[in-house]
């Protein structure tokens, strides 16, 4: 079975930047396009990213997603943190049947 | 603008079937590349894909649960419906739809509707 993993959590102060990764178990993450959502405590998922790298309208250029094909995995990037960006984040792709499958996720915290 | 809205039982018991409905505006699901999607999250866990439907009917269910869900559509009542036999505690969790783009994405996400499974 293909898995997402990323970090359990990562915290920094505002103003700073985070990054998370999402590695994938097996094949090559380059050959699926990666997304990566926002969930708030309480709240449903929001795209923060799209297509490895897109942000969809209204979404900050302080997100960046990109992919490194050389660990196997994709990152999603966020400058200038801001205490609302702290949330959960999940990255998903798909599977070799084109299925669809999340990440473990990963909380962020703003100190 | 896109909505989704679930709908369906907050309590049933284990080893019964649930039926949860997803009522759409603002799109049709007889769209060209469109899909209605269902994932569902157990309190303080991650998301878990379990299917999706697309516009021509094709429907995909995640090979973990494939042999419980069964997933439906009704274009004329733009609705989705998700049934889950043999219902179980640990499939205690939220459970979403969302709208899957022609690009293949989960762009939009209805409020979730929390579903307990207790005797």
């Amino acid at each position: 079975n293909f898995m997402l993993t990323q970090p359990h959590s990562v915290s920094e102060s505002p103003g700073k930047t985070v990054t998370i990764s999402c590695t994938g178990s097996s094949g090559s993450i380059a050959s699926n396009y990666v997304q990566w959502y926002q969930q708030r405590p309480g709240s449903a998922p929001t795209t923060v990213i799209y297509e490895d790298n897109q942000r969809p309208s209204g979404v900050p250029d302080r997100f960046s997603g990109s992919i490194d094909s050389s660990s196997n995995s994709a990152s999603l990037t966020i400058s200038g943190l801001k205490t609302e960006d702290e949330a959960d984040y999940y990255c998903q792709s798909y599977d070799s049947s084109s299925d669809y499958v999340f990440g473990t996720g990963t909380k962020v915290t703003v100190l | 603008q896109i909505t989704l809205k679930e709908s369906g039982p907050t309590l049933v018991k284990p080893t019964q079937t649930l039926t949860l409905t997803c009522t759409f505006s603002g799109f049709s699901l007889s769209t060209s590349g469109v899909g209605v999607g269902w994932i569902r999250q157990p309190p303080g866990k991650a998301l878990e894909w379990l299917a999706l439907i697309y516009w021509d009917d094709d429907k995909r269910y995640s090979p973990s649960l494939k042999s419980r869900l069964t997933i439906t559509k009704d274009t004329s009542k733009n609705q989705v419906v998700l049934t889950m036999t043999n219902m179980d505690p640990v499939d205690t969790a939220t459970y979403y739809c969302a709208h899957r783009t022609g690009d293949g994405y989960l762009d939009y996400w209805g409020q979730g509707t929390l579903v307990t499974v207790s005797s």
